[in-house]
């Protein structure tokens, strides 16, 4: 079983959606959640990071951490084309520089 | 503010060549990592750095060489090029406890 469960999808969503994307987790050390979003022949980037339990917002992005459940998700609201991407979770533990990533979930946004 | 570079954006090799991938950051980051990504594999880690002179192995390093002399450049070094090692490459950089920066890649072919 890997560290990092996440759905690879595809999510096939119309204009306006919401879109909602989770990961699972199996180490209880995870402190520090990271989403990135990679369009296609680029890098990865940061769309948000948020650090143990707890809900944040950004605009459209809504990241949700459930340290209890082991559980996290993003959601993007009034989604556009332009969300239409690999989005991938992230996470570590305090004082330890490596991350563990899930697979990524491609996502399309319909117009 | 550039961040992490990475140059080739593109190469082709033929099988048995060798090659050094760069990877400069600006950002003071002690840690400093390679991975590769192919299709339906994720993101796998090569080889990482947590500061100048200090490397060890990730997840599939059989075949890269890394060296960190300077706490900006972390370059890879491909010594016997391989199809197997056909990947696009990213260099990914990070503060203890902060998100990781990536650079935009290096897609490689190895015929």
């Amino acid at each position: 079983q890997k560290e990092v469960e996440q759905d690879p999808g595809p999510l096939s969503v119309p204009e306006g959606a919401i879109v909602s994307l989770n990961c699972t987790y199996s180490n209880s050390a995870f402190q520090y959640f990271m989403w990135y979003r990679q369009y296609s022949r680029k890098g990865p980037e940061l769309l948000m990071y948020t650090y143990s339990s707890g809900n944040k917002e950004d605009g459209r992005f809504t990241a949700q951490v459930d340290k209890s459940s082991k559980y996290i998700s993003l959601f993007i609201r009034d989604s556009q084309p332009s969300d239409s991407a690999t989005y991938l979770c992230a996470m570590s533990a305090s004082n330890d520089y490596k991350l563990s990533f899930g697979a990524g979930t491609t996502v399309t946004v319909r117009a | 503010n550039a961040g992490v570079t990475q140059t080739p954006k593109f190469q082709v090799l033929k099988t048995g060549q060798s090659m050094t991938l760069q990877c400069a950051q600006d950002m003071n980051h002690e840690y400093m990592s390679w991975y590769r990504q192919d299709p339906g594999m994720g993101l796998r880690l090569i080889h990482y750095s947590v500061g100048a002179g200090i490397t060890d192995q990730g997840e599939v390093p059989n075949g890269y060489n890394v060296s960190r002399s300077t706490t900006e450049d972390f370059p890879l070094r491909l010594l016997s090029a391989a199809p197997s090692q056909t990947s696009v490459y990213f260099c990914a950089s990070r503060l203890e406890n902060s998100p990781l920066h990536f650079g935009n890649g290096t897609r490689l072919t190895v015929t």
